[in-house]
């Protein structure tokens, strides 16, 4: 069976500093790995996703995230923080050797102060 | 505009009924999905369809239905056997279910029992 742990359930940083959201997951194969962002009361947003190659993945508004297989990690950076970056943010995996739907964390709420 | 629209976005029901929250999407995906989010709770997975005319059950299927007549349309229906249906509903679609695709989110509904 296929699971992510976001072990934050909030994160806060100050606007300016580097923000890491941190995700681990579990699969039985190699995973695929994603990132969304949800804002109040709207659907979730596609931020990044890992498929294969480069460990590093760079994705939308400055956003990218390192996969780390001996870990079995899948962390969210970004190099300095914005007030706008504040919102909750879900980490999701789907394992490459089933047909399966993606599989979501329970979501980190960012806070970033200014 | 290509998208996926859900409606309404504020729904509410009477403790017995029956509900039924539209999903519709022009992005010509094969697979679409229906989440529910609770505060703390992440996004689960309701029923999830691959195909026309076919679909599975997720994680907490207990008291909903849906159908998938249509590639464009996977309605939702909250039934009286549902016991606490008040959340955020989520569907989302992507181009095939498995593979490194990622999905696509609507708006939501937010259902709240009166």
């Amino acid at each position: 069976a296929q699971s992510v742990a976001q072990p934050e359930d909030q994160v806060n940083v100050a606007e300016g500093n580097p923000l890491t959201v941190k995700c681990t997951y579990s699969v039985s194969g190699n995973p695929y790995l994603f990132w969304y962002v949800q804002y109040p009361n709207r659907g979730l947003q596609f931020l990044l996703k890992y498929i294969t190659g480069d460990n590093l993945v760079k994705g939308s508004y400055g956003f990218e995230a390192e996969f780390n297989k001996s870990q079995t990690s899948f962390h969210l950076k970004k190099p300095s923080a914005l007030v706008s970056d504040s919102a909750l943010y879900f980490c999701a995996v789907r394992d490459i050797s089933g047909n399966t739907p993606l599989v979501f964390g329970k979501g980190t709420r960012l806070s970033v102060i200014a | 505009d290509g998208g996926i629209t859900q409606s309404p976005k504020y729904l509410f029901r009477k403790e017995g009924q029956n509900v039924t929250l539209s999903c519709e999407q022009n992005l010509n995906h094969d697979a679409m999905y229906w989440y529910r989010q609770d505060p703390g709770q992440g996004l689960r997975l309701i029923y999830y369809s691959q195909i026309v005319n076919d679909f599975q059950k997720g994680d907490i299927a207990e008291g909903y239905s849906v159908s998938r007549e249509k590639k464009e349309s996977f309605p939702l229906t909250v039934t009286s056997a549902q016991k606490n249906p008040t959340a955020f509903y989520l569907c989302a679609s992507s181009i095939v279910a498995g593979a490194g695709t990622e999905a696509f989110f609507g708006q939501g509904t937010r259902l709240t029992v009166v």
